[in-house]
């Protein structure tokens, strides 16, 4: 089946650093891939797409890349701020209208 | 513009009762879905909807149902709770491409907990 995996683990960062943030999936052969970001007792918000023929797209102080051979995702915060401290989610369409999910980063950044 | 609004935010349930959560969204998206989300589980999709009177499931469907008489209205009903059930509920929507959705709106979510 399609499995979405993200470092389960909290990324401690100090302000001004870069966090990255890793998205791998097996089982398929996605289309595009999605990331969005999510505040405690809210729902997620979306924050960019890049598709599968696009190495890297950006946009203010975020940066993702997508390697289709690896089947990863790589999300980059540049001059990180404790504001971006929140869970960030990874997403796919395997098709269909079913998107799926990674279970998400926790990202703190320190001041 | 209020995006997607769900109802209520918190409920609590005794195991064998029923309810129905609300999901309204007032952007004329074709597409509307429910998810539940659990601790170290990520988002897991229950049921979507690509238009008014058309329903499918999605990964995790037993124990609820789903109808869509308007495309702004996607209730999903609980017919007889269970504590598995206790979660917390969102509901997303999104334009489609064909067969292709790309960008979710979600509301700010329903904690249910089923005792």
């Amino acid at each position: 089946s399609q499995k979405i995996e993200q470092n389960s683990e909290a990324l401690n960062i100090q302000e001004g650093k870069t966090a990255t943030l890793t998205c791998n999936y097996t089982n398929y052969s996605p289309a595009y891939l999605q990331w969005y970001r999510q505040d405690p007792g809210r729902g997620p918000v979306f924050l960019l797409l890049i598709r599968e023929n696009e190495k890297e797209k950006r946009k203010e102080r975020l940066k993702v890349t997508f390697d289709t051979t690896l089947k990863q995702s790589l999300f980059h915060i540049t001059a990180s701020q404790p504001a971006d401290s929140a869970t960030y989610l990874c997403a796919l369409d395997p098709g269909g209208f079913k998107t799926i999910f990674g279970a998400g980063t926790r990202l703190f950044v320190k001041a | 513009n209020a995006g997607v609004t769900q109802t209520p935010k918190f409920q609590v349930l005794k195991t064998g009762q029923s309810m129905t959560l609300q999901c309204a969204q007032d952007m004329n998206h074709e597409y509307m879905s429910w998810y539940r989300q659990d601790p170290g589980m990520g988002l897991r999709l229950i049921h979507y909807s690509v238009g008014a009177g058309i329903t499918d499931q999605g990964e995790v469907p037993n124990g609820y149902n789903v109808s869509r008489s308007t495309t702004e209205d996607f209730p999903l009903r609980l017919l007889s709770a269970a504590p598995s059930q206790t979660s917390v509920y969102f509901c997303a929507s999104s334009y489609t491409f064909g067969r292709v959705q790309e960008k979710l709106f979600f509301g700010s979510g329903t904690q249910l907990s089923v005792l």
